[in-house]
């Protein structure tokens, strides 16, 4: 049973072009939300997150927007660069034996930016 | 500036063997955690550590052990290896909590099992 669901495994953008990556979730507990970018061959590196007590959060190219009703959060990107291209992931911590460092993954979705 | 160092990078495995992923890291950390990934899938949590000396399973730690005698280390074994276990791993470490997204993670093994 899926807590942290990413639908699209993959999304193809034009350069310069907005590129809005999705990620629904089930269990109304999670309080914060984070995207993590992956390359291939290396680990997950840290992208933006969001607490609950906000609906949007803003870093440079990067939003991301939390809609607690829906259950729904997305990632957008303007402009996409081609450097952008990547294996995007979104997570939210998860309370295991009281510690909250632990994440729980969506599957990821793909993003390919075309120059 | 090494951050989290996984090692071996790649390793092919015949079933019923036993092997060891090394991880360290050097920023003082106090959480360690394995996570594995599988095809297409998210990252699943094998096992955590909130410090040296204590150590606590995860989503998935069946086929797998941890120790963490030291801050830097967390190696993760494997005993009886299966082809089920055939994954890409990732050693991580954070300060405290995810929260603040503060997780750092290693570059990832490739384990297969045949």
């Amino acid at each position: 049973d899926q807590q942290v669901k990413q639908n699209s495994p993959s999304l193809s953008v034009q350069e310069g072009r907005i590129s809005i990556l999705n990620c629904d979730y089930t269990n109304s507990m999670f309080d914060y939300f984070l995207w993590y970018k992956k390359y291939p061959a290396e680990g997950p590196t840290f992208l933006i997150s969001i607490s609950s007590i906000k609906d949007k959060n803003e870093d440079g190219r990067f939003t991301v927007f939390l809609n607690k009703s829906a259950k729904h959060l997305s990632l957008h990107i303007v402009p996409s660069q081609p450097g952008d291209s990547a294996v995007y992931f979104c997570a939210a911590p998860i309370n295991y034996g009281g510690s909250q460092g632990n994440l729980i993954f969506g599957k990821g979705t793909k993003l390919s930016v075309k120059p | 500036n090494a951050g989290v160092t996984q090692t071996p990078k790649f390793r092919i495995l015949k079933i019923g063997q036993s092997m060891t992923l090394q991880c360290t890291q050097d920023m003082n950390h106090n959480y360690m955690y394995w996570y594995r990934q599988d095809p297409g899938m998210g990252l699943k949590l094998i096992y955590y550590s909130v410090g040296a000396g204590i150590t606590d399973k995860g989503e998935v730690p069946n086929g797998y052990n941890v120790s963490r005698s030291t801050t830097e280390d967390f190696p993760l074994r494997l005993e009886l290896a299966a082809p089920s276990q055939t994954s890409v791993y990732f050693c991580a470490s954070s300060y405290m909590t995810a929260v603040g997204g503060t997780i750092y993670f290693g570059e990832g093994s490739w384990l297969t099992v045949v």
